[in-house]
């Protein structure tokens, strides 16, 4: 069974970096196809994907925040962590991690999502 | 980038009702796209995958069509559990969502 769950600080203010972890069971992102990536949603609006990490260390990055975003991996500790630097009142959101499909490509698994509040 | 277009915005639909939910892609993503179901303080839900395929413990009330850059999400005979938002996704390149509709239930 794959189950996720995000962690990190619920406020944070303008300026500074956040860091969110992704704490995951039920696979293992040394298999061959696994994916692991990062949404977000702000309060009363749509899905954006963020970012993506693959198997072989392989990211993507949404081009309009790759110069903000890093996203790495602990296979040991089955986590995926993101960091977003420079937040704004602009980045307040739900913040998910989810699963890819490996046969098919789909996000099929979701997190709890955290809500992360950018405000001073 | 790809765009995705999805309408209508909100629907209002009686129990029973057959309901359709359209997107449209800016171009071609083949079948790359999925369903997605949200209530409210909660995660998506995945419905429907690769345009019409079924996701296992799905109703199979709700199924999907298309391929290219139309693409429908119909729900036959709707029940009150399926009050929330729908958001089609691609994921031909990269990932992109629709701007969601809600469904609610007169």
């Amino acid at each position: 069974q794959i189950t996720l769950k995000e962690s990190g600080p619920t406020l944070v203010k303008p300026a500074q970096t956040v860091t969110l972890t992704c704490t995951f069971s039920g696979f293992s992102l040394t298999t061959r196809g696994v994916a692991v990536g990062w949404f977000r949603q702000p309060p009363g609006k749509a899905l954006e994907w963020l970012t993506f990490i693959y198997w072989d260390d392989d990211k993507r990055y949404r081009p309009s925040l790759k110069s903000r975003l890093t996203i790495t991996k602990d296979t040991s500790k089955n986590q995926v962590v993101v960091t977003m630097t420079n937040v704004d009142p602009e980045d307040t959101a739900t913040y998910y991690c989810a699963h890819r499909r490996i046969s098919t490509g789909e996000i099929d698994h979701w997190g709890q999502g955290t809500l992360v509040t950018v405000s001073s | 980038d790809i765009q995705m277009t999805q309408s209508p915005s909100t629907l209002s639909a009686s129990v029973g009702d057959r309901v359709t939910i359209t997107c449209r892609a800016s171009r071609s993503i083949s079948s790359w796209l999925a369903w997605y179901q949200q209530k409210p303080g909660k995660a998506p839900k995945l419905l429907i995958y690769r345009a019409s395929s079924l996701e296992s413990g799905v109703p199979s009330r709700f199924s999907g069509s298309g391929s290219g850059t139309e693409f429908t999400l119909t729900i036959n005979s709707l029940q009150p559990d399926d009050l929330a938002i729908y958001y089609c996704l691609q994921y031909n390149s990269y990932w992109t969502f629709g701007q969601g509709t809600t469904v609610e239930i007169k």
